[in-house]
């Protein structure tokens, strides 16, 4: 079992680039979840998906849009990165419902020039 | 909005010692509380989850406590380790879909 994969694991981009941030699971897990990471912010919710074909905004989620294009995967884009964007961004996923645990990816690094 | 705070950011104690990790919430309404660990540079593992029905949870060293009405979790480690070096992220569950907030985490540092 991988667990939760992200790609890719580092990136430069200079503004007004995009680019689109790969997640999949193999944990057969019905909610997905994309997190930004600052210094002294902590981690925030950008958007989530509580099953495939639905997608939800959560605390952070204007510059970004997302795509759940199966049950195993979750894609985060930026169509027009800004530098207020350079983060780390984590995937994550979790059984539907509610209590349950998330499992954490190793997270992109994204820097905007 | 909930909001998730622990306090101090950063603590630095020696081998062999017991501590207490504290994270305090402002909306009592949760569905669960979670501990995680984080390693410079990797991403996040779930040390303990704390459904709202339960007061705690071990695992280990580890022992999470949750009083809901006081807003209030701590972790507690019990004979510490330079392995238990880590940042310590509280988050709380909200909502069906468990939608995670975090606090800004607790740096901890053990001496050898």
């Amino acid at each position: 079992n991988a667990g939760v994969t992200q790609t890719p694991k580092f990136q430069v981009l200079k503004t007004g680039q995009s680019m689109t941030l790969q997640c999949a699971q193999d944990m057969n897990h019905n909610s997905m979840y994309w997190y930004r990471q600052d210094p002294g912010m902590g981690l925030r919710l950008i958007y989530y998906s509580a099953s495939e074909g639905t997608t939800d905004k959560g605390e952070v989620p204007n510059g970004y849009n997302v795509s759940r294009l199966n049950k195993r995967e979750f894609s985060l884009r930026l169509e027009s990165a800004a530098p207020s964007q350079t983060s780390v961004y984590f995937c994550a996923s979790g059984l539907a419902g509610g209590g349950e645990t998330q499992y954490f990816g190793p997270g992109t690094r994204l820097l905007v020039l | 909005k909930q909001e998730v705070t622990q306090i101090p950011a950063a603590l630095s104690v020696p081998e062999g010692e017991n501590l207490v990790l504290n994270c305090s919430f402002t909306d009592s309404a949760i569905y669960n509380l979670q501990w995680f660990r984080q390693d410079p540079g990797k991403g996040l593992t779930s040390l303990l989850l704390i459904q709202s029905s339960q007061r705690e949870q071990t695992s280990g060293r580890l022992n999470a406590s949750l009083d809901k009405s006081s807003g209030r979790s701590t972790l507690y480690i019990a004979a510490s380790q330079p392995g238990d070096s880590a940042t310590y992220l509280c988050a709380v569950g909200t909502g069906a879909n468990s939608k995670l907030t975090f606090g800004k985490g607790i740096t901890l540092s053990v001496r050898p």
